[in-house]
């Protein structure tokens, strides 16, 4: 079955650094990998999709790529901020096209 | 716009007695939509889907249920709850199947804890 892992330790980082998170992925070859970001007792809410033709995504600070031969996404926000503390979340599509999330990853932006 | 709504956000339940979660969506119409539970620290874990009235796909064997008597309306419900169903329960609806890449958009979830 589709596995993936996200480091479950948290990240601290300093505000106005660049986070870095890593989603990767093993025994499938999803079509499309999706970013989601999730505050404290609330549901995850969409960021960003980037499919296995692409290799960089960009919204504003925030950076997608897609490595299908590693099987690796990562997740970059740059000049990070204090409020962009949550947990990210990454999902693929699976096998039954469904979507597959992974655990998160909880990121600390300290001022 | 489009709006999903779950209620109640946090319930308490003794082990053993029914449940009953609703999700309404607003402003769009066939949406497909999803009911998920998050173990803490864990991802969301597909429980049942329903890409229409009445059609309800199921992704895993326990003792819960979905129903969906009207187009922009999904219940989750069980007869008797378990310890084990404890979590966070999230609704989520979509535009389109999955396989076609359109986000998903939650619910703020609920909290549910078996005494």
């Amino acid at each position: 079955s589709q596995k993936i892992e996200q480091n479950s330790e948290a990240l601290n980082i300093q505000e106005g650094k660049t986070a870095t998170l890593t989603c990767n992925y093993t025994n499938y070859s999803p079509a499309y990998l999706q970013w989601y970001r999730q505050d404290p007792g609330r549901g995850p809410v969409f960021l960003l999709l980037i499919r296995e033709n692409e290799k960089e995504k960009r919204k504003e600070r925030l950076k997608v790529t897609f490595d299908t031969t590693l099987k690796q996404s990562l997740f970059h926000i740059t000049a990070s901020q204090p409020a962009d503390s949550a947990t990210y979340l990454c999902a693929l599509r699976n096998a039954g096209n469904m979507l597959t999330f992974g655990g998160g990853t909880r990121l600390m932006v300290k001022p | 716009s489009q709006t999903i709504h779950q209620w109640p956000a946090t319930l308490v339940q003794p082990v053993g007695s029914p449940l009953s979660l609703e999700c309404t969506v607003e402003g769009t119409s066939n949406p497909n939509l999803y009911w998920y539970r998050q173990a803490a620290g864990r991802g969301l874990q597909l429980l049942f889907y329903s890409v229409g009235i009445g059609q309800i796909s199921s992704e895993v064997p326990q003792n819960l249920s979905a129903s969906r008597p009207q187009d922009r309306q999904f219940i989750l419900s069980s007869k008797k709850l378990l310890l084990s169903d404890s979590g966070f329960y999230l609704c989520a609806w979509s535009p389109d199947h999955p396989g076609l890449g359109q986000p998903q958009h939650f619910g703020d979830g609920t909290r549910l804890s078996i005494l």
